[in-house]
């Protein structure tokens, strides 16, 4: 099974600054990498897919970026709205496989 | 617009069994694989099951491999998760959720609000 490691934990930002968030496969995924937003008592909303792409009406402030085995989420000027839960996660379709990581709280600093 | 309601959450006792549905609309559903994914109170995401969308070809996380079985019924838009010898570590909310191409499983572009499931005695 391929472990998704992302970090930091918890990442405290005050609205205006830019974050980023780190996820790293324990093998390569090639671009098989989607980044979710989650925020409390909510479903997770897909933000990027392909690693890079973003989803249909997710704002431009929101990037991915890397492949292999290390990618990152840059969110460029964190809005009241982005403070949330982020999740990466691989993606194999088939046979179709899939893990996500442990989650990134971005908190409001 | 793409709405999924899944259903048929509750309390089940360790050993029992339960049956989640997830109803679909908006989307031509029988052109996009459908999955399972489920969350422990407090805890990260975990991909569960996922079925393509003629049905024809399933897939099972190991955790619920043999006990879990995935089906959909096309004529009524709408995909089931029957989970049998349920355990503890089965508590969590269930999404369904829908693939973001008709040509791929994953990755998952909608989601349905979450049916809690409760295993405990």
């Amino acid at each position: 099974e391929i472990v998704m490691t992302q970090s930091p934990a918890t990442l405290s930002v005050s609205p205006g600054e830019r974050a980023t968030v780190s996820c790293r496969a324990s093998q390569s995924v090639s671009s098989n990498l989607a980044w979710y937003q989650q925020k409390p008592g909510q479903a997770p909303r897909l933000l990027i897919y392909g690693a890079s792409t973003r989803a249909t009406g997710i704002p431009a402030r929101f990037s991915g970026s890397g492949s292999g085995t290390e990618f990152t989420l840059t969110i460029s000027s964190l809005q009241s709205e982005d403070f949330a839960v982020y999740y990466c996660q691989q993606y194999k379709n088939w046979p179709p496989e899939s893990t996500f990581g442990q989650g990134t709280k971005v908190e409001i600093k | 617009e793409v709405q999924l309601l899944e259903s048929g959450g509750g309390l089940v006792l360790p050993g029992g069994s339960l049956r989640l549905s997830c109803g679909a609309s908006g989307f031509t559903f029988s052109s996009y694989a459908m999955s399972w994914v489920r969350q422990a109170p407090g805890k990260g995401l975990e991909w569960v099951s996922g079925m393509s969308g003629t049905g024809g070809s399933t897939y099972y996380a190991d955790s619920v491999k043999g006990r879990f079985t995935i089906s959909r019924d096309n004529s009524k838009n709408t995909v089931y998760l029957q989970m049998n010898s349920l355990r503890a570590e089965d508590t969590a909310v269930y999404y369904c959720a829908k693939a973001l191409r008709s040509f791929d499983w994953l990755p998952s572009d909608y989601w349905g609000q979450g049916t809690l499931v409760t295993v405990s005695s």
